[in-house]
């Protein structure tokens, strides 16, 4: 499985732009990468996956290098309520209907007023 | 949209007692994953099925035991409770007919305190 390696922390003033880089050196060619946000005590919520070049949807952007050995996760202009754990997860098909997430430590962004 | 369903959301136990947490994935969901979460600590993935049969094995102790019914819901039993079983325990949900990719939807977890 690919370990992933991600700032333990990150601070950012409200309406700011936010890019937490994730590093994935080992990614397999299979591999999809993908970001959850996680809120204390709740269940991780699944924000954004790509598998390369650009992904967008309503809540952020995922670019990933040619190389794939990198991702970065864009929050245009945060919100308090954007205070969270960030996760990079590459996923690594089992071959029994199985695609596990190893967890690695994520990135506690803390927005401030 | 229905989510993932998890019961109970709280539970207390004693040392040495059994616990049984369920999970209720999401509809034309078949696969779900177990995953443990101490204070503090990263979530960690316990044991996963898919269509009935266990289809993977993390770090799930021999104490534990778990298994997914004909509905798709799936149970996770515990016994010979300790006191580092303290934590929350979160099941999520995928669909690998939906993508290639197995998106994983987690539910609100429980909170089990062991004392």
């Amino acid at each position: 499985l690919a370990k992933t390696t991600q700032p333990i922390s990150m601070d950012s003033y409200e309406g700011q732009e936010v890019n937490i880089t994730c590093s994935h050196n080992n990614i397999a060619t299979n591999d999809y990468i993908t970001w959850y946000q996680q809120f204390p005590s709740q269940g991780p919520r699944f924000i954004i996956q790509g598998y390369k070049t650009k992904v967008t949807n309503e809540v952020a952007s995922l670019f990933i290098p040619a190389d794939r050995k990198s991702s970065t996760l864009s929050l245009p202009r945060v919100s308090l309520s954007d205070t969270a754990v960030y996760y990079c997860l590459v996923g690594a098909h089992t071959g029994a209907g199985s695609y596990q997430l190893t967890f690695g430590k994520g990135t506690k962004l803390s927005v401030i007023p | 949209a229905a989510g993932v369903i998890q019961s109970p959301r709280h539970l207390i136990k004693e040392k040495r007692e059994t616990a049984t947490l369920k999970c209720y994935p999401i509809p034309r969901h078949d696969t779900v994953y177990w995953y443990q979460q101490g204070p503090g600590q990263d979530p960690q993935f316990l044991i996963s099925f898919y269509e009935k049969m266990q289809s993977d094995k993390g770090s799930i102790p021999d104490r534990f035991s778990a298994q997914q019914f004909s509905d798709y819901h799936s149970e996770l039993n515990m016994s010979s409770l300790e006191l580092g079983d303290s934590a929350l325990y979160f099941c999520a949900s995928a669909s690998p007919i939906s993508s290639s990719t197995d998106t994983q939807y987690f539910g609100p977890g429980t909170r089990l305190t062991v004392l």
